[in-house]
């Protein structure tokens, strides 16, 4: 079967760094993505990663375990505009397998 | 800037009518998914094809949805009849593949409200 979690809200202080957490458990495994979605949009690509470790991105960070099933986004220097949903998404062999994402809030 | 278009942006129907979506994929993507989100279960995976051979639909109720592609810029997914419970933003994607390193590109949605 599949399992992705993601947290479902998160708050943060603009200016600050946040980290958003998701665990998976997938029966194959071809790359864990990170989408972007504002509310009433659609998502957008923001990382990938296929193989162990930190991809970096400007502002944003990917990390991925595959031995322990664990990917985390990083977020520097917050912007109010990085308020959206995180989603986080498994691809087994072709089509993305998501998390329910995570709803970050930016505040001032 | 290549996108992926939806028609309708927005759907209001009765319970019991059909609906039907479109989508054209980015000239040259060869890979089209239909996604359903909501609030409750996130984004499912409804079908997608390659080539614009369907090569897996299990995620649609097959007694009510209908997907298809009839050439290569054009994706259909029809409900017939219409329920309440379908009631959800529904996206096309479209890709090169299974094996990329950007993922795919989602279109701006369907939201489908029915009453």
């Amino acid at each position: 079967g599949q399992n992705i979690d993601q947290p479902t809200e998160m708050t943060a202080t603009e200016g600050a760094i946040v980290q958003i957490n998701c665990t998976y458990q997938t029966s194959g495994f071809n790359g864990l993505f990170w989408y972007q979605q504002h509310a009433g949009e659609a998502p957008t690509f923001l990382s990938y990663n296929v193989l162990d470790g930190l991809e970096e991105k400007g502002r944003f960070s990917s990390f991925l375990s595959r031995s322990k099933g664990y990917s985390y986004l990083l977020l520097k220097e917050l912007q109010m505009k990085d308020s959206a949903s995180y989603l986080c998404a498994v691809r087994e062999a072709t089509p993305l397998v998501f998390g329910k994402g995570t709803r970050l809030s930016v505040i001032a | 800037d290549a996108r992926v278009t939806q028609t309708p942006r927005h759907k209001v129907t009765e319970m019991g009518q059909e609906v039907t979506m479109r989508c054209q994929p980015i000239l040259g993507h060869n890979t089209v998914f239909w996604y359903r989100q909501t609030m409750m279960q996130g984004l499912e995976l409804l079908a997608y094809f390659r080539n614009r051979a369907p090569l897996d639909d299990s995620g649609m109720p097959k007694d009510r949805f209908s997907a298809e592609m009839p050439d290569a810029t054009l994706a259909t997914l029809k409900i017939q009849p219409s329920e309440p419970r379908d009631s959800a933003v529904y996206f096309c994607a479209s890709g090169l593949g299974g094996n990329t390193n950007y993922g795919y590109t989602f279109g701006s949605g369907t939201r489908l409200t029915v009453v």
